[in-house]
């Protein structure tokens, strides 16, 4: 969760098609996640969250796969469109009686139109 | 939805005067606030955990009295940053939430402080 260098990956993908953002988190212990996208300028919106006793989760045009043998966790766009063009950041709960959140790197999201 | 609002959403400052941030949680009683930092092309980093009534939990390498922290109501917490300098410069943030662990956090639209 540790914020690394001034360049963020960036996914670049064509309007219509589907996204994939992975993200891979440090903490075994986490047993909640979410997906947040991320505005220039803004704050994080929520967009989508999974709980660990769960692999998948829906929603409108997003799905969150998780895999904790892997610690491995990604956000499926279905027909991107371009204002889905953001920064979108995984988070951990941190475990135990916390309730912080450890966000990951982020990853940029550019939609082609 | 839950609305989280901040004010203000930009502010400039000279050197070594003090700059408050405040956050609201709008249409809900938030339990739990938390003040975050973001420099341009970074994550998140958790700053301070603020429980109504009580004193702020500060994050390793966080200065509890430099960034004064306040939270004295369930809609209200205040992010004092105390002396600032250049680079004190960032975008703070502020989240919400209401109920235990796990529940969902609602962020502000967050601060663009710049300290010349």
């Amino acid at each position: 969760g540790e914020s690394v260098g001034l360049h963020l990956p960036t996914l670049s993908v064509q309007e219509g098609d589907n996204s994939i953002i992975n993200c891979a988190y440090s903490n075994s212990a986490s047993d909640y996640f979410i997906w947040y996208k991320q505005e220039s300028g803004k704050g994080p919106q929520f967009i989508i969250d999974i709980r660990s006793n769960m692999d998948k989760r829906q929603g409108q045009r997003v799905t969150v796969l998780l895999n904790k043998t892997v610690k491995h966790l990604s956000l499926q766009i279905a027909a991107t469109q371009p204002g889905d063009s953001a920064v979108y950041f995984c988070a951990e709960n941190a475990g135990g009686a916390t309730n912080k959140l450890i966000f990951g790197t982020g990853t940029l999201l550019a939609v082609q139109p | 939805g839950a609305v989280v609002s901040q004010h203000p959403s930009r502010v400039i400052c000279k050197s070594g005067t003090s700059v408050k941030i405040e956050c609201r949680s709008l249409d809900f009683q938030a339990t739990t606030m938390f003040w975050y930092r973001q420099f341009p092309k970074q994550s998140l980093m958790l700053m301070a955990t603020s429980n109504e009534g009580s004193k702020a939990t500060y994050e390793q390498g966080v200065e509890k009295d430099k960034f004064l922290i306040n939270h004295a109501s369930l809609t209200l917490s205040t992010l004092t940053v105390t002396s600032a300098h250049p680079e004190d410069s960032s975008f703070y943030i502020c989240s919400a939430k209401s109920g235990g662990r796990g529940a969902t956090q609602y962020f502000g639209p967050g601060t663009r402080l710049l300290v010349l």
